[in-house]
């Protein structure tokens, strides 16, 4: 069982908006702004697209959005395009005992 | 630019002791401005963080394997590397090596990733 909750799958049309939630406690998502964002296709590594809960690195489209209420982390996608069907994982800073937590991660489908 | 590459056995039998190393390329380890870290991947499943470790020597370690992991780093070459014991099926997996950002947490650089299967 992973630390942070996500949905298991979340879907849309090319074109559409969809969110994915990032649910924790008030030991990780809840106390620190330190909530990043990787996008992973089949076989391939992890790739960062969200950090400090809504920052974007350099190179990745700002179609892609972060934001944080509460306990609750939430990615959204606008435009959505064929290419960004991929599995999506959140992580959180959780302290200096625990240090990082993932999600157990949400795979996005673009129908 | 930076570069991250993971090697190792690719089967290791039960109860023995997984040894991988990440070799940087592009950079150096002994940067201030990161940690260095492990992250697994078993198959069909998500993430799971294992440590991270700073040049100096400093490691930060996932509570759930703590009892059974090292991580240490060799800045002369410009290598960090993971040791899990008493590996059982269970710790079958891909295994990443990835730069972590110090005082963000952030993993922006990864490596490849390697397989890693425990069977006898």
């Amino acid at each position: 069982q992973s630390a942070l909750t996500q949905p298991a799958s979340v879907s849309g049309s090319p074109g559409q908006s969809i969110t994915i939630s990032c649910t924790g406690t008030s030991s990780d998502v809840g106390s620190y702004n330190l909530v990043s964002w990787y996008q992973q296709h089949p076989g391939k590594a992890p790739k960062l697209m969200i950090y400090e809960v809504s920052k974007r690195p350099s190179g990745v489209s700002n179609r892609f959005s972060g934001s944080k209420s509460g306990n609750t982390a939430s990615l959204t996608i606008s435009g959505l395009q064929a290419e960004d069907e991929a599995d999506y994982y959140c992580c959180s800073y959780a302290g200096s005992s625990t240090f990082l937590v993932f999600g157990g991660g949400t795979k996005l489908t673009v129908l | 630019q930076l570069q991250l590459q993971e090697s190792g056995p690719g089967l290791v039998k039960p109860s023995e002791t997984l040894s991988l190393t990440c070799t940087v390329s592009g950079g150096s380890i002994s940067s201030s401005s990161y940690y260095w870290g492990w992250i697994r991947q078993p198959p069909g499943k998500g993430l799971e963080w294992i440590g991270s470790i700073y040049y100096s020597g400093s490691t930060y370690y996932n509570p759930s394997l703590k009892s059974r992991v090292t991580i240490s780093v060799d800045t002369s070459k410009n290598q960090f590397s993971l040791k899990l014991s008493s590996v059982t099926a269970a710790d079958t997996a891909v295994y990443y090596c990835a730069r972590q950002v110090y005082g963000d947490y952030l993993l922006d650089v990864w490596g490849k990733g390697t397989t890693v299967t425990v069977s006898s």
